[in-house]
């Protein structure tokens, strides 16, 4: 079974700018969660995605964003870059049922804000 | 205070030796824990998931959990220099589908 994918890869933008980061779940997930994960901070939690509604959000500011589609895969925008916002963007997949919920990583996607 | 606290380490155990890895956490009703490891550059892997009071192992690994003192701990048998990664200690809140996870112990085998 193919793994979690999430593109692109690398990212390098200004500050002020926007990005776009996708993550295509495992197949038969249907929850995607997003964390941001800095030397300093640590893994993240941002917000959870279940059946295209956010379900969960963690405390970041309204410039983080994002949404899910039908079959599940997942976006996230960052509008107005900071040089803060340089991080490992990670997603995560599982089945998303209450309890007992077994969450698998993707690679990430590494931005670095200029 | 944060949801899931560790110590940061480093920690640097020689090869063959026991490794242990603790963390504690605050959400008194939290059912689910996890524990992933994460080698440098990588996205984390899921070692083990724990779920009741007491021990569960999977080769080498050994998760322990007791609610009552909101301490799970990870020990690695016969640790190996393809060990040394950073381990990261995650809880599922009582909400449902919402983790958080500690900032990591980073573990060194020295062969």
């Amino acid at each position: 079974k193919a793994g979690v994918t999430q593109t692109p890869r690398y990212l390098i933008k200004t500050r002020g700018q926007q990005v776009t980061l996708s993550c295509s779940p495992i197949s038969g997930h249907r929850s995607v969660s997003w964390y941001q994960q800095t030397p300093g901070q640590g893994l993240q939690f941002l917000f959870e995605y279940f059946s295209e509604t956010q379900r969960n959000k963690g405390n970041f500011p309204g410039r983080f964003s994002g949404r899910q589609f039908s079959n599940s895969r997942s976006e996230m925008n960052v509008s107005t870059l900071e040089l803060g916002d340089s991080a490992l963007y990670l997603c995560a997949s599982s089945f998303g049922g209450r309890g007992a919920d077994t969450q698998y990583f993707g690679p990430g996607t590494r931005l670095t804000v200029l | 205070q944060k949801e899931v606290e560790q110590n940061s380490g480093p920690l640097s155990v020689p090869e063959g030796a026991i490794a242990s890895l603790n963390c504690t956490y605050s959400d008194r009703v939290s059912q689910s824990f996890f524990w992933y490891r994460q080698y440098s550059g990588k996205s984390p892997e899921l070692i083990m998931s724990i779920y009741s009071n007491g021990d569960k192992e999977d080769g080498r690994f050994t998760a322990q959990l007791n609610k009552a003192s909101q301490y799970v701990s990870l020990l690695i048998r016969d640790s190996q220099p393809s060990d040394s990664a950073t381990y990261l200690c995650a809880v599922e809140l009582n909400t449902g589908n919402q983790f958080y996870f500690g900032t990591g112990t980073s573990l060194t085998v020295i062969p």
